[in-house]
């Protein structure tokens, strides 16, 4: 599958915990999306990259969350501190540059569960 | 910002009857509308989309129409099968940081019955 991969497909951990998904997009997209969606809602928009800039972060996305892209490649999502209320499905996009970057690929997801 | 509004929530159909699901979106300047279908468990996929510039735009069994007048597109699928049973999204985009980023309605559960 050379699709959106995104890793792990499942996270459970204990509130107070700090949580790392990763995402690797389609290798000749060079930008990429962080989605949160809750049981019953659609995606809602956290934060974008061209590249390794991140030019965009919802409100969404409070001060526990940071994340990143180095290289331009995969990017990594962090959770410190988790809350119950952070419980999700975590959900990684890419579109290509140019004439279709309108395109969404979406990943299967990491789904957390904090306890 | 934008919204957009999702309806019905739930829709069950007799297969081989038609499904339509709509929405309305509220920043007139939003120029792309894509539809996505999930499967439980599985990634959001795209199955069709319409720009701005379009009234209608058909691929098979699904088609989509706006109205940007309304302020309203809408999903198409004819002669529904059950592995159409899905959760469809739509979602609106409006220019932002010279991207697409989308804003989703809260999903239709589409049943068909066999």
């Amino acid at each position: 599958d050379t699709g959106v991969s995104q890793n792990p497909r499942h996270k459970i951990t204990k509130r107070g915990q700090n949580v790392t998904f990763r995402c690797d997009p389609i290798s000749e997209h060079n930008r990429l999306y962080w989605y949160r969606q809750t049981l019953g809602q659609g995606p809602e928009f956290l934060t974008y990259f061209q590249n390794e800039a991140q030019l965009e972060k919802s409100r969404l996305l409070s001060d526990r969350f940071s994340a990143e892209r180095p290289k331009g490649s995969f990017s990594t999502l962090e959770i410190q501190r988790t809350e119950q209320g952070d419980s999700a499905m975590y959900l990684c996009a890419s579109s290509p540059a140019g004439r279709t970057n309108e395109k969404l690929f979406f990943g299967s997801g990491t789904q957390l569960s904090v306890l | 910002g934008e919204n957009v509004e999702q309806h019905p929530s739930t829709l069950s159909v007799q297969e081989g009857d038609s499904a339509v699901i709509k929405c309305t979106y509220s920043d007139s300047a939003s120029n792309y509308f894509p539809w996505y279908k999930q499967e439980l468990g599985k990634r959001p996929q795209l199955i069709i989309d319409i720009r701005s510039n379009v009234g209608e735009k058909k691929d098979q069994r699904i088609a989509v129409t706006l109205n940007k007048t309304a302020k309203h597109f809408s999903l198409h699928i004819t002669e529904t099968q059950p592995e159409d049973s899905a959760v469809y999204f739509c979602a609106a985009s409006p220019p932002s940081s010279g991207t697409y980023k989308y804003i989703f309605g809260t999903g239709t559960r589409l049943k068909v019955l066999a």
